[in-house]
C-alpha cells in the first residue's frame, strides 16, 4: 500500500469549507484513495473514496489531482461536529486475499465557533 | 440498523487472564478485521479474515488469536493478557471481492485495560 502524508492538525471556522490535503506520491494505478474520520468515543467513520475522478457524496467532496499523487477532502460547510481526526488511506484492490487498511496519524481538524 | 456490534464495550483484566472480544456484523460482509488504537498512533491491524473459516495476520498479531467460525462473527482472543495490550480495539467489516473497493464499516470499539 502506498504511503500517505497529511498535516498533523488544521483549524477551520464553523460554516466555512474545510480543505484537508493528502500526499500519496507513490500511489499506483489500481490503488484507491479513501477518507475516514475518527471522532472520540466512536468507531472510525467512512467518508468517501475515489480512484481517478473527483467524487461527491452527502458528506464531502474528494478532489484527486490528474497525476493522482495528491488529493483534497472538502467538507463544504464545516460544523462543530466535524471536529475529528481525518485519515487519508491508499489501498490496493487485490483478488481474493490481502484486504487491509493502513491508518497513519491523520489530520486533527478542529472546527471553531 | 445494527451494522457492526462489539462486545463488551469496556473490560478490565489482570495480567495473565484470558478473554475473548466478540464482533458481529449483520451486513453479510465477507471480510472482517480487528484493529487496535493506542494514544498518538493510528489504527493498527491485528488480524483479518477474508471469509468464513479463514484468518490472516496483520501488522501486530503477536499475543492475539482469532477465529471466524461463522460468517457474521469474528472473535479476538487474548490467551494471557499483558499490560502492553491495554488499548481500544475496533472491529470492522467490508464486502469481499469483486466488490473490494467498498469501504470498511467499524464498530464503536472495546476499551480494554490490563492491570
Amino acid at each position: 500500500d502506498a504511503k500517505t502524508t497529511q498535516p498533523p492538525s488544521m483549524d477551520c471556522a464553523e460554516g466555512r469549507a474545510a480543505n484537508l490535503p493528502c500526499n500519496h506520491s507513490t500511489i499506483s494505478g489500481n490503488e484507491y484513495v479513501y477518507w475516514y474520520r475518527h471522532i472520540h468515543s466512536q468507531g472510525p467513520q467512512y467518508i468517501i473514496h475515489g480512484l481517478k475522478n473527483n467524487e461527491t457524496n452527502e458528506m464531502a467532496s474528494l478532489i484527486i489531482t490528474e497525476d493522482r499523487k495528491s488529493s483534497t477532502l472538502i467538507l463544504p460547510h464545516a460544523t462543530l461536529r466535524d471536529t475529528a481526526v481525518y485519515y487519508c488511506i491508499v489501498r490496493a484492490i487485490t483478488q481474493g486475499g490481502s484486504e487491509k487498511l493502513v491508518f497513519g496519524k491523520g489530520t486533527k481538524l478542529t472546527v471553531n465557533p | 440498523n445494527a451494522g457492526v456490534t462489539q462486545t463488551p464495550k469496556f473490560r478490565v483484566l489482570k495480567t495473565g487472564q484470558s478473554m475473548t472480544l466478540l464482533c458481529a456484523q449483520d451486513m453479510n460482509h465477507e471480510y472482517m478485521y480487528w484493529y487496535r488504537q493506542d494514544p498518538g498512533m493510528g489504527l493498527r491491524l491485528i488480524h483479518y479474515s477474508v471469509g468464513e473459516g479463514t484468518t490472516a495476520k496483520g501488522e501486530v498479531p503477536d499475543g492475539y488469536n482469532v477465529s471466524r467460525l461463522k460468517k457474521q462473527n469474528f472473535l479476538l482472543g487474548l490467551e494471557s493478557a499483558a499490560p502492553s495490550q491495554t488499548s481500544v480495539y475496533f472491529c470492522a467489516s467490508s464486502s469481499g471481492w469483486p466488490y473490494s473497493n467498498q469501504p470498511q464499516h467499524f464498530g464503536d470499539g472495546t476499551r480494554l485495560s490490563i492491570l
